[in-house]
């Protein structure tokens, strides 16, 4: 089955600071979505990619899938605290089940 | 309005008590899932169901059993708890196995 590994498994930034968070497939991915999570609530949908080389773009948070479709990266630029929480990446589709990986926790210190 | 609704949010109860779970959406999706968060925040698949059919079913104690009883809702019951089920159970839908999974606010159960 799809394993999904993330790094870091948290991070500690200063408001205003760029930071980057990864996430690795062991297989090549169908469809990859980012979620954030904040404590005590559920899972909000960020961005989905699946073509290799895509990039999307909401508001300071760009996610990037790599052309062989095992590897993306999210970046926050201009870190502020409302964007504090858990990040997780997660692949499915193309007759696939739906996994999550370990998620990175992410602090934002004003 | 609330898309994927579960209740109760949370949930306190003994060893070897059965529970449920209620979960309903509202946007027409076709899939619903199960889903656990452990204490170490991992989420991990339990159930799917396709226009009430199931279709994923991962290792799971059979004293969880998912009931559809119509396309908009996901129950999960859970029949002599144990200490090992206290996680965080969270629900969700799709508009099929290719689109991207909408959350409810999970429900917190704990054992004692």
């Amino acid at each position: 089955s799809q394993e999904l590994e993330q790094s870091p498994q948290s991070l500690i930034v200063q408001e205003g600071k760029n930071l980057t968070i990864n996430c690795t497939s062991s297989k090549t991915l169908y469809g990859l979505y980012w979620y954030k999570q904040k404590y005590g609530e559920g899972l909000i949908f960020l961005m989905m990619l699946q073509k290799g080389g895509e990039e999307k773009s909401h508001e300071k948070i760009t996610a990037k899938l790599d052309e062989k479709k095992q590897q993306s990266s999210l970046h926050i630029t201009a870190s502020q605290p409302s964007h504090a929480g858990i990040y997780l990446c997660g692949a499915g589709g193309g007759g696939q089940n739906f996994v999550f990986g370990p998620g990175t926790r992410l602090s934002v210190l004003p | 309005d609330t898309a994927v609704s579960q209740t109760p949010k949370y949930l306190v109860t003994q060893m070897g008590n059965d529970k449920s779970i209620k979960c309903e959406q509202n946007l027409g999706h076709d899939t619903m899932y199960w889903y656990k968060q452990d204490s170490k925040k991992f989420l991990k698949i339990m159930f799917s169901y396709n226009n009430k059919e199931l279709i994923i079913n991962e290792t799971v104690p059979n004293r969880f059993s998912p009931k559809s009883p119509d396309k908009a809702h996901l129950n999960l019951h859970i029949n002599s708890l144990e200490l090992g089920d206290s996680a965080v159970y969270f629900c969700a839908s799709s508009q099929g196995v290719n689109s991207p999974l909408h959350f409810g606010n999970g429900t917190r159960l704990t054992v004692t």
